[in-house]
């Protein structure tokens, strides 16, 4: 499968703890995307990253909230101490190269529940 | 604030029929149009795409339809199927990310 891989599916965790979500982009793809969506909410930016850089974090919570994307290895979205409502799924896309005209392509997303 | 807008979040249609979906937009400076089909515990995936020098796009039963002086883009889905329920997201590209709408859920009745 050299699509957009995400794990895990699907998190639990307790208040307090950290979620670490891992996105492995597609195969030669070194522009990686995080979006979050809130149950009957549409997709909503949080983060761009190339390859060791972050290109726009203008929709990622301030506090508490990282990524990053290491030169080996997979783009890695991080949440420290969760709250109730950062339960939500979080999806990752790719793509080849930064263009206007460039479609992204998803990963199945990893479900986060904050008990 | 929400630069993408779908204003129906559903939309029900028999088999056979054209299903309409709608999005508009606030932000000009937005000029790559994009919609993604989502099913239930799935990502989204790419549908059909439009460059705002165009006003229509065109791939086998699906239809985008750009007004850039309305701020406005539709899909259409000729004839619909039942395999064709899902969630659709509009979504406008700037340079970096792409702005998604809060879906439209289709449901195309046998």
């Amino acid at each position: 499968n050299a699509g957009v891989m995400q794990n895990p599916r699907h998190l639990v965790r307790r208040r307090g703890q950290e979620a670490r979500l891992r996105c492995s982009p597609v195969k030669g793809h070194s522009h990686v995307y995080w979006y979050r969506q809130l149950p009957e909410e549409g997709l909503k930016f949080m983060v761009y990253l190339q390859k060791e850089n972050i290109i726009d974090e203008s929709g990622m919570p301030k506090e508490r909230f990282s990524a990053e994307f290491p030169k080996e290895g997979p783009s890695i979205l991080r949440i420290q101490q969760v709250v109730r409502g950062d339960s939500a799924a979080y999806f990752c896309a790719s793509s080849p190269r930064q263009g206007r005209n460039e479609k992204l392509f998803f990963g199945s997303g990893t479900q986060l529940s904050v008990l | 604030d929400q630069q993408v807008k779908q204003n129906s979040p559903s939309l029900s249609v028999q088999e056979g029929r054209i299903s309409i979906l709608n999005c508009d937009y606030t932000n000009s400076m937005f000029d790559y149009f994009l919609w993604y089909k989502k099913y239930p515990a799935e990502g989204p995936t790419f549908l059909i795409s439009i460059s705002s020098i165009k006003d229509k796009n065109e791939d086998g039963r699906f239809t985008v339809f750009l007004n850039k002086s309305a701020k406005h883009l539709s899909l259409h889905i000729v004839p619909s199927q039942p395999g064709d329920s899902a969630v659709y997201f509009c979504a406008a590209k700037t340079w970096s990310a792409l702005n998604f709408g809060k879906g439209t859920s289709l449901l195309v009745t046998p």
